[in-house]
């Protein structure tokens, strides 16, 4: 079964520092996502992504955040200058054309840990 | 805004009952809200989706229902297993096909 793969499973960055998070979504999808939750607490909606360009993205997404499809099957999610209060999972996801399911897939996700 | 209750954090049962978890939301009418599992340190993993015409879903052991004038729904896991403990998080759909997470409700099933 297909399914979203991230890469990779665990980053540890020092503060300021740049990272860049990187997401297979399942291939015949068109729509993908970024989540994130910081631990003990509920996933958030960070950005929504669909036809090269962001389609809808949350308070949380500022403008240290940017992502990108580079290519056919890659969706990166980059932090430019990370803080503390950026530690913690990283969830991507995707489905495909709405219709007939609206199921998102969501991927084993990135633990991020910022010191 | 948009809210979504999930009225435990925890609920804890004995092997072979049913589990039943509850989600409320307010402010919102959602064309449709999906069931999640999450076991520690892991993605969501979907579990089933049930649309605002429809009253219930099953899957398994699994039943969802959806009731749009009380804005709850209600997951049901029957002859529940010690394998089926996990969080459970309830997810309503956003304008942009976004998902709106309650918080979860952490199940435990003793054998």
């Amino acid at each position: 079964e297909p399914e979203v793969t991230q890469t990779p499973s665990h980053q540890v960055t020092q503060m300021g520092q740049e990272v860049i998070l990187r997401c297979v979504p399942i291939s015949n999808h068109l729509y993908f996502y970024w989540y994130r939750q910081i631990l003990g607490q509920k996933v958030e909606f960070l950005v929504s992504f669909y036809n090269n360009e962001i389609s809808e993205k949350s308070e949380i997404f500022d403008d240290q955040f940017s992502v990108e499809r580079p290519d056919g099957s890659n969706f990166t999610l980059k932090i430019r200058s990370t803080k503390l209060e950026d530690s913690a999972m990283y969830f991507c996801a995707s489905r495909g054309l709405a219709g007939s399911t609206d199921t998102q897939y969501f991927g084993p996700g990135t633990r991020l840990t910022v010191l | 805004s948009q809210k979504i209750e999930q009225n435990s954090e925890a609920l804890n049962i004995q092997e072979g009952k049913t589990a039943t978890l509850t989600c409320n939301y307010t402010n919102y009418s959602p064309a449709y809200l999906q069931w999640y599992r999450q076991d520690p340190g892991r993605g969501p993993v979907f579990l089933l989706l049930i649309r605002e015409n429809e009253k219930e879903k099953r899957k398994e052991r699994l039943k969802v229902t959806f009731d749009t004038t009380l804005k709850q729904s209600l997951f049901h896991i029957t002859a529940s297993q010690p394998a089926d403990s996990a969080t459970y998080l309830c997810a309503l759909g956003g304008s942009q096909g976004n998902l709106i997470f309650g918080k979860g409700t952490k199940l435990s099933v003793k054998p």
